[in-house]
């Protein structure tokens, strides 16, 4: 079956630090989106791809999140500096037409 | 802007009953309309969805839902759960390309728990 993959899994790092989270997408499907998921917030769009180019990233702390698509299999979600706020667990999901399809996700814990 | 209410954090069923979750949304126009579920550790799964047609929709394990738009509800229901049923759904409403999935928001969810 196809499927979205996500690595890692599990990142716990220390306040500070630079976290990179990335995202292979079902090979063919046009979009990409990164959620990040909290008890507080609950579901939360940080950013999505069309065809590779960024076309809405107004979710996303601007200052310290970055989003990029250096090609169509792989997806970044960067986070430099990293806070402990930035703590939960971020969602990648690729999608074509009304398909849409979630990662596993990457649990991301910063102390 | 668009907005999705899950009235129901917990549930506790017994197995063998009926389920019926609670969504009402607010949007302009006819919304695309989803519910999706979420196992532990796992990401999020489509079990239905509504875009337009027949309002009673049918989806996957068993679930149907329901679009009344006097409501505005999209209320999810199943006449008789299984063990594996429990998990966490989430009601969602869709706006925009790709059948509302370039905007998609999502209610809080409710979660679901299971008794013998």
């Amino acid at each position: 079956d196809a499927r979205v993959t996500q690595t890692p899994r599990h990142k716990v790092t220390e306040m500070g630090q630079e976290v990179t989270m990335r995202c292979q997408p079902i090979l063919g499907h046009n979009t990409v989106f990164w959620y990040r998921q909290t008890m507080m917030q609950g579901l939360e769009l940080l950013a999505y791809f069309r065809n590779r180019a960024p076309l809405d990233d107004s979710g996303m702390p601007k200052d310290r999140f970055s989003a990029e698509m250096p090609d169509a299999t792989l997806a970044t979600l960067k986070i430099q500096p990293s806070e402990p706020r930035d703590s939960a667990v971020y969602f990648c999901a690729s999608g074509l037409s009304e398909k849409l399809f979630f990662g596993s996700g990457t649990q991301l814990s910063v102390l | 802007a668009q907005s999705v209410t899950q009235p129901d954090i917990h549930i506790t069923v017994s197995e063998g009953a009926s389920l019926e979750l609670r969504c009402n949304y607010s949007y302009g126009a006819t919304p695309y309309l989803f519910w999706y579920v979420q196992s532990p550790g796992q990401g999020l799964q489509l079990l239905l969805k509504y875009f337009s047609g027949d309002t009673l929709v049918q989806g996957i394990k068993g679930f149907e839902a329901e679009f009344k738009r006097s409501q505005s509800s999209f209320n999810l229901r199943k006449p008789s759960v299984h063990w594996s049923d429990a998990a966490e759904y989430f009601c969602a409403v869709g706006a925009g390309s790709n059948f509302g999935n370039e905007k998609l928001t999502f209610g809080t969810g409710t979660r679901l728990t299971i008794i013998p």
